[in-house]
């Protein structure tokens, strides 16, 4: 099993481009979750899917991320305008049904 | 709303020597609860779960938790410490097994 596939692993970009990151999920996998990891902030929940449709963005922190799954295998998010304090790991997961989490490797963005 | 408290930022111990994690909840219904650990720029690794049935729980690495109601606790144990064992460890609830929300991580360090 491949596991949940997030691309890139790092990026670096300047501030006000847009910055897309991917993912992924297992095979077979019907929830798909964003997590992004500061240390200030810890682990958060951004959005979740379930069977592609949007559950809860209520973590989404402004209008500037936004996030999308065409189809049960891909999921992106993206930022636009970037910024500094978009700086962060970016976590993609899922799972099967309320069975166990997996996360991918994850995306670690930094905004200059 | 569920929540998870790690109290404690960091556990040292010695190698050989039993290690405890501490991680409180609060969740409204039945909890599912999670421990992941995190290597250096690592993404979160599964470790156990609880969602129903026996209150202690093995899961990898030889890794074990104790699930306790009344004290609404679900401490990660090990008998014998390893230096590899040193990581970050998120403890996590979920309701229903849908999304989860984790606790700010606690390090945990080994010396030999």
């Amino acid at each position: 099993d491949a596991g949940v596939i997030q691309s890139p692993r790092h990026e670096v970009t300047e501030m006000g481009q847009e910055v897309t990151l991917r993912c992924k999920p297992i095979s077979g996998h019907n929830s798909l979750f964003w997590y992004r990891q500061t240390m200030m902030r810890g682990l958060e929940l951004l959005i979740y899917f379930n069977n592609n449709v949007p559950i809860d963005d209520s973590g989404m922190p402004e209008d500037r991320f936004s996030a999308k799954m065409p189809n049960a295998s891909f999921s992106t998010l993206k930022i636009q305008p970037s910024e500094p304090r978009d700086s962060a790991v970016y976590f993609c997961a899922s799972t099967l049904s309320g069975n166990t989490i997996y996360f991918g490797e994850g995306s670690w963005l930094t905004v200059v | 709303a569920q929540s998870v408290a790690q109290p404690e930022d960091q556990v040292n111990v010695a190698e050989g020597n039993p290690l405890t994690v501490k991680c409180t909840y609060s969740v409204s219904g039945n909890p599912y609860l999670f421990w992941y650990v995190q290597y250096p720029n690592r993404g979160l690794q599964f470790l156990l779960k609880y969602i129903t049935g026996d209150n202690l729980v093995k899961g990898s690495y030889g890794f074990e938790a104790e699930f306790n109601k009344s004290q609404t606790s679900f401490h990660l144990k090990k008998p014998s410490a390893l230096v590899s064992d040193s990581a970050l460890y998120f403890c996590a609830v979920s309701e229903y097994g849908n999304k989860l929300v984790f606790g700010a991580g606690t390090i945990l360090r080994v010396k030999s």
